[in-house]
């Protein structure tokens, strides 16, 4: 069985703090994980997949596999960066598992 | 389409009801799923289609949920007697790639409330 946790459901942070979204995963084999964003009144979207180790709006994701986590990261954050994130795990099934989310709010 | 259409956006409805969600993928994906959204329950997947195989449904959580997919494209997801708990959000999203999942493509949703 594959399982995604995400144990913040609220972040609450100041523009230009870091920030660190957390994710763990549970799967035996070799994972695909990616990060999805829904920003308020648009529709859920692709942030960032792990595969592809890229950097999108100024966001960075690391899988290690000892720690089984996937966190989210960002330098300073912005108030564009409010929103929610998920985080979703691909294992052996064609099925992607989903956290339940964590919101993100960034005040001025 | 430009992206994965849903109808409707908002549906009211009384208890005991039988609703219907349609969702219109991106043209071309072969992959189409339904999760539900609730607060703070995050995506609960419930059902996946993947061209002309048969249906995924380990994810339905009841069976007065049913969905159908004609011609490999239109789907349509039927909540038959609602009952309030399944007052949420329902999304649907499409994929191109037949094996390993890729990218999702989600559509708007259709929020659901059960009165």
């Amino acid at each position: 069985a594959q399982r995604v946790t995400q144990p913040e459901k609220l972040l609450s942070v100041f523009k230009g703090a870091p920030v660190e979204l957390k994710c763990n995963y549970s799967y035996s084999g070799s994972p695909e994980l990616f990060w999805y964003v829904q920003y308020s009144r648009q529709r859920l979207q692709l942030l960032l997949r792990h595969i592809s180790r890229e950097s999108i709006k100024g966001f960075t994701a690391d899988l290690n596999k000892g720690e089984t986590s996937f966190h989210l990261k960002k330098p300073f954050a912005q108030e564009e960066d409010s929103a929610m994130y998920y985080c979703a795990l691909s294992g052996g099934s064609y099925i992607p598992t989903f956290g339940r989310g964590t919101s993100l709010i960034v005040h001025p | 389409g430009a992206g994965v259409s849903q109808s409707p956006s908002n549906k009211v409805t009384e208890k005991g009801k039988d609703v219907e969600l349609r969702c219109d993928p991106i043209s071309g994906h072969t992959a189409l799923y339904w999760y539900r959204q609730s607060l703070g329950q995050g995506l609960e997947f419930l059902i996946y289609f993947q061209g002309n195989s048969a249906p995924d449904k380990s994810g339905l959580p009841s069976d007065r949920f049913s969905a159908e997919r004609t011609g490999g494209s239109v789907s349509t997801l039927t909540i038959q007697r609602t009952q309030q708990e399944d007052s949420a959000v329902y999304l649907c999203a499409s994929s191109s790639k037949t094996e390993n999942t890729g990218e999702l493509f989600f559509g708007e949703g259709s929020r659901l409330t059960v009165l």
